[in-house]
């Protein structure tokens, strides 16, 4: 494996499972990120980690919890999740926050709410 | 302002024309300008990217253009071709070594007719 996965590629859940998406990259990065794509919205960053240490939270409620083991895993845990939640769920890695500039993003886990 | 403003929101060339995509931002801070390139089913991939103090980098079919005056800045393909048939991002770089994040526009989806 190379770059940057993500597992799920898809899940569906309703408002009141509890399910983990996961993240690896083997690019030797220490920053680690979560991003939620729209439709035809701007990619809105909600977790960032540099170095296994939140540095960022962007006012992401709590139904979704972040977890970072090792600069290499990245887990989003969520529950209780509402309709508008579903989305594509990116992660990104770059060599870390200092050079947060280049950052390399895996596939997203499509994910629907019902 | 971190907000960066993208247009079109969608676009179709005939293959062997230009495609020009334009972003305009707010935020004198920005430093460092990057596109991404995003196929379905895949996360974004850096593309080109550009700093404030050029005015054009261009690496084969791909040019950005970049106008400090106007906060604006854009993406040129030449001789587009139905490969090049994704969604573009552009985005826009600031902050200090640890808090450095990209602020993302909305995305262009552009469809290179064959």
């Amino acid at each position: 494996e190379t770059g940057v996965t993500q597992t799920p590629r898809h899940l569906v859940m309703g408002m009141t499972n509890k399910k983990s998406l996961k993240c690896e990259q083997h690019l030797g990065h220490n920053a680690m990120y979560w991003y939620k794509q729209s439709a035809k919205k701007p990619l809105e960053l909600m977790f960032v980690y540099n170095f296994k240490e939140q540095t960022e939270n962007n006012s992401v409620p709590s139904r979704f919890s972040p977890e970072c083991p090792n600069s290499s895993h990245l887990f989003l845990h969520l529950h209780t999740l509402q309709p508008e939640d579903s989305a594509l769920y990116l992660c990104a890695s770059s060599q870390d926050r200092r050079q947060g500039r280049e950052q390399y993003f895996g596939p997203g886990t499509r994910l629907t709410v019902t | 302002q971190q907000q960066v403003k993208q247009s079109p929101q969608s676009l179709i060339v005939q293959k062997g024309g230009i495609s020009i995509i334009n972003c305009a931002y707010e935020n004198t801070a920005f430093d460092y300008f990057p596109w991404y390139q995003q196929f379905p089913g895949k996360g974004p991939a850096l593309l080109i990217a550009i700093r404030p103090d050029v005015s054009e980098k261009k690496e084969g079919r791909f040019t950005i253009s970049f106008n400090k005056s106007a906060k604006q800045f854009s993406l040129h393909i030449m001789d587009s071709q139905p490969g090049d048939s994704a969604t573009y991002f552009c985005a826009a770089s600031s902050g200090p070594g640890s808090a450095r994040q990209l602020t993302f526009g909305s995305g262009t989806q552009l469809t290179v007719l064959p």
